[in-house]
């Protein structure tokens, strides 16, 4: 069984068009995350969310709006796509602990790739 | 900025080699974890080393951590082609909830 899904694997769009990609977890952890890697493999955080909740959002445009039903799905919704929304979309999820030094694997889904024209 | 900061940026070695990758990183961290990612495809963890560690072993990984330094360094021993790949460090904050990588290090290992 897969751990993190992400649907779809593929997504090729037109500027302007709202689209969204979905993210599930099996593996019970309260912690999901959102990245985007770059063209040049560079990736950086986007949100983080525990039990449900936003816990980190870096920044990013308000266009990108994540939702989660639920601890085990997390999903990316982007408006108005524009060109510079092109990359590949990772979800990740681990569990999260008390201890400030104590955190665990953080595992990652196969990525959407989302080509805007 | 970005933490964390990877060299070398690529590196080519032959089989049976060993490669050492090193990450830097400029604030305090929680732990620091390595990511193996194959081209075209999804990140998988190699292991982590927590911020009261020194040194962990993963069958031919050796990761080292010296926190006053503030780095890493990934070393596979006994390359093999199928370790082709680009090797990310990561580190987290915010007792986990903010995971930032490093730009990577492609290795190629020659048959």
């Amino acid at each position: 069984d897969t751990a993190v899904s992400q649907t779809p694997k593929y997504l090729v769009t037109q500027m302007g068009n709202d689209k969204s990609i979905k993210c599930e977890q099996n593996l019970g952890h309260d912690t999901m995350y959102w990245y985007k890697q770059d063209s040049k493999k560079f990736l950086k955080i986007m949100f983080s969310y525990n039990n449900k909740e936003l816990i980190i959002n870096e920044t990013v445009p308000n266009r990108f709006s994540p939702k989660s039903p639920d601890k085990a799905h997390l999903n990316l919704h982007i408006n108005s796509l524009e060109l510079g929304d092109s990359a590949v979309y990772f979800c990740a999820s681990r569990q999260s602990r008390a201890g400030w030094e104590s955190t665990d694997t953080q595992y990652f889904g196969p990525g959407t790739r989302l080509t805007v024209l | 900025s970005q933490q964390g900061e990877e060299d070398p940026q690529a590196l080519s070695i032959q089989e049976g080699e060993n490669a050492t990758m090193n990450c830097s990183y400029k604030t305090s961290i929680n732990n620091l974890q390595w990511y193996r990612q194959n081209s075209g495809r999804g990140l998988v963890h190699l292991i982590l080393i927590r911020s009261n560690e020194r040194e962990k072993h993963s069958g031919r990984l050796r990761v080292t951590l010296d926190t006053s330094k503030k780095s890493s360094s990934l070393l596979i021993t006994a390359s093999r082609a199928a370790d082709t790949a680009s090797y990310f460090c990561a580190t987290d904050h915010e007792r986990g909830f903010k995971t930032i990588f490093g730009a990577g290090t492609r290795l190629f290992v020659k048959a």
